[in-house]
């Protein structure tokens, strides 16, 4: 079965690093997402990616984050000058538009 | 804000036994609810995606359904088994399949040997 995969799976970084966290979606798929969960919370939405242009974002997806799809394959979420609360597990997720999500395993970033 | 809750947090089920959890959800606005099933360090498992009201779905041993007019979806396992212990997420779907999810809390899932 086609997987979405991510790395690395485990990201340790100083405050006010840059992280880049990497993602290969599956082939066919259009619509690819990342979203976080912060331990202890719910999984939340970050931002949603369609014909290599953001299609939604949400509130914490601010100028610190940005996203791309630079060679066509990998989708990228970058963090710019990370704080201790970007600490979370990250999740790349796509989507063929027809209903239903693939998920990746995540990275789990951890902000020192 | 949407809000998406599940009950109950945790649960702890004697093998064999059956059991059922909650996700409620904004009964406006529905396109879609989805369930996941997510073991720790893996990505989590898409169960079902239900669209309509009065919707029933199973996948051996697990079913689901769903009342979207009063903002509900019920999930059951059928007799558990050890490698059922995992933690069900519920997510409610603004845009069938092209939107963002908006998830539960999630219900913690023991299952007793």
């Amino acid at each position: 079965e086609p997987e979405v995969t991510q790395t690395p799976s485990h990201q340790v970084t100083q405050m006010g690093q840059e992280v880049i966290l990497r993602c290969v979606p599956i082939s066919n798929h259009l619509y690819f997402y990342w979203y976080r969960q912060i331990l202890g919370q719910k999984v939340e939405f970050l931002v949603s990616f369609y014909n290599n242009e953001i299609s939604e974002k949400s509130e914490i997806f601010d100028d610190q984050f940005s996203v791309e799809r630079p060679d066509g394959s990998n989708f990228t979420l970058k963090i710019r000058s990370t704080k201790l609360e970007d600490s979370a597990m990250y999740f790349c997720a796509t989507a063929t538009g027809l209903g239903g999500y693939t998920f990746g395993s995540g990275t789990r970033l951890t902000v020192v | 804000i949407l809000n998406v809750e599940q009950s109950p947090q945790s649960l702890h089920v004697q093998e064999g036994d059956s059991t059922n959890f909650t996700c409620s959800f904004p009964s406006s606005n529905f396109y879609a609810l989805h369930w996941y099933r997510w073991e720790t360090a893996k990505s989590p498992e898409a169960l079902f995606v239900m669209t309509l009201n009065g919707d029933e779905k199973k996948k051996g041993r697990i079913s689901a359904t769903l009342n979207t007019k009063e903002g509900y979806s019920y999930l059951y396992i059928k007799g558990s088994q050890p490698e059922d212990s995992a933690t069900y997420l519920c997510a409610f779907g603004s845009n069938f399949g092209n939107e963002k999810l908006t998830f539960g809390t999630g219900t913690r899932l023991t299952i007793i040997p």
